[in-house]
């Protein structure tokens, strides 16, 4: 069985400030882990994957994501944060035990003020 | 990556009647895609895997009478939700592995 929990359900940073968004998988096989964005009714942008290579995984608009296997974490983060990423955020686990099924954790809404 | 088309973006139909919804992978043959519903302010949750050429593989819980998928071809899947009412009312997405179409927002009145 594989799961997925994000640890906070809303995030508010300053912008200009730094991002961190948490995340933690349980999965019994080497799992892929992704981070999605979703902006209010549109699809999923996926910002990185993970998938058995470098721990460190850089992703699109600044974004990167550490996987730590003794955490069981894949944290997403972003130096600086811009107007344009508050948004809704997903993390994401996949294993080929599972059919390669996407399991989503319930998600981290992402607020930047000004 | 894939790149997902999904059609409609929105639509809004009266209750009893069908509306399909199509996933088309433009660049990408995909024996397998994947359908999922995300009801406001939560998370995806899945509905079902489409597989092309033969039937659908639904997740529990899910109707399958109610939400036919047809997977005709390696590039396009259709979920048809029947007899809608007004709590399937609801945003749908498909996605071809990890990568996602633009979604429909069925709103049934």
């Amino acid at each position: 069985a594989q799961s997925v929990t994000q640890l906070d359900s809303h995030v508010s940073v300053s912008e200009g400030t730094p991002v961190l968004l948490r995340c933690n998988y349980s999965s019994s096989y080497s799992p892929s882990l992704f981070w999605y964005v979703q902006h209010p009714n549109k699809g999923l942008q996926l910002l990185l994957k993970y998938t058995s290579a470098a721990t460190l995984v850089k992703g699109i608009n600044g974004f990167e994501a550490e996987f730590k296997k003794s955490e069981t974490s894949f944290h997403l983060t972003k130096p600086s944060a811009h107007m344009s990423d508050a948004a809704e955020y997903f993390c994401v686990v996949s294993t080929p035990a599972a059919g390669n099924k996407l399991t989503f954790g319930g998600g981290t809404r992402v607020l930047v003020k000004p | 990556g894939a790149v997902v088309s999904q059609h409609p973006s929105r639509v809004i139909c009266k209750s009893g009647t069908s509306v399909k919804i199509e996933c088309r992978s433009l660049d990408f043959q995909a024996t397998t895609m994947f359908w999922y519903r995300q009801f406001p302010k939560q998370s995806l949750m899945l509905m079902a895997t489409s597989n092309e050429g033969s039937k659908a593989t639904y997740e529990q819980g899910v109707e399958k009478d109610k939400f036919l998928i047809n997977h005709a071809s390696l590039t396009l899947s259709t979920l048809t939700v029947t007899s809608a009412h007004p709590e399937d009312s609801s945003f749908y997405i498909c996605s071809v592995g990890a990568f996602f179409g633009q979604g429909t927002r069925l709103t049934v009145v």
